[in-house]
């Protein structure tokens, strides 16, 4: 079955980039599409943006400015990179697979599956 | 943005007690597209609902979803004590997709 997850620094400086990447093993990431969703210590969850294995991209445009997704087919992975982070992306981000049936973006079973999910704190 | 307000924001139950949690759409979910998802602390979330109310993979059935439109309702028959947990409805048939708040599920 298929599993993700994710990977990458814990810990990040105001002002700088966060990059994680998200690793699918058990199943190709070829015909899907996968998101990024995060969490904020105790509170909800947010979507970040999707990415379709062709390299289309659709983000979120609370984060658009400060977002970029991409795939590397080859290496079954697909990365996110946020600029100019604060201590309001201080977060726990997960990946996860658009499951069922998808057309431009829109899978009819949600998501499923998830990563585990990693911790990155933004502090200096 | 469909903003989703579940309620209530806590429900504190019994064991064997039903639990009704709602999710409600500020427009018109597209094509039913409402999942729920359940949390458990340190844990990613788990898909139980689909197309509002199509149980996922290995989901037990004491879990229903039923709902459309604006309007949507998490069921769970009779509470089991691995059921205690965070519950997030999700609508996904519109960008940007979006989760509810939440309703914590809590031992009464």
């Amino acid at each position: 079955q298929v599993q993700l997850q994710e990977s990458g620094p814990g810990l990040v400086k105001p002002s700088e980039t966060l990059s994680l990447t998200c690793t699918v093993s058990g199943g190709s990431i070829s015909s899907y599409y996968w998101s990024w969703i995060r969490q904020p210590p105790g509170k909800g969850l947010e979507w970040i943006g999707y990415i379709y294995y062709s390299g289309s991209t659709n983000y979120n445009p609370s984060l658009k400015s400060r977002v970029t997704i991409s795939v590397d087919t080859s290496k079954n992975q697909f990365s996110l990179k946020l600029s100019s982070v604060t201590a309001a992306d201080t977060a726990v981000y997960y990946c996860a697979r658009g499951s069922g049936y998808c057309t431009n973006g829109v899978c009819t079973m949600g998501f499923d599956p998830w990563g585990q999910g990693t911790l990155v704190t933004v502090s200096s | 943005e469909i903003v989703l307000t579940q309620s209530p924001g806590t429900l504190s139950l019994s064991p064997g007690e039903r639990a009704t949690l709602s999710c409600r759409a500020s427009q018109s979910v597209s094509s039913s597209y409402l999942a729920w998802y359940q949390q458990k602390p340190g844990q990613a979330p788990r898909l139980l609902i689909y197309g509002a109310s199509s149980r996922a993979t290995g989901i037990p059935d004491r879990f229903s979803g039923s709902g459309s439109g604006t309007d949507f309702t998490l069921t769970i028959s009779r509470l089991e004590p691995e059921d205690f947990a965070v519950y997030y409805c999700q609508q996904y048939g519109s960008s940007p997709f979006t989760f509810g708040g939440g309703t914590k599920v809590e031992i009464k």
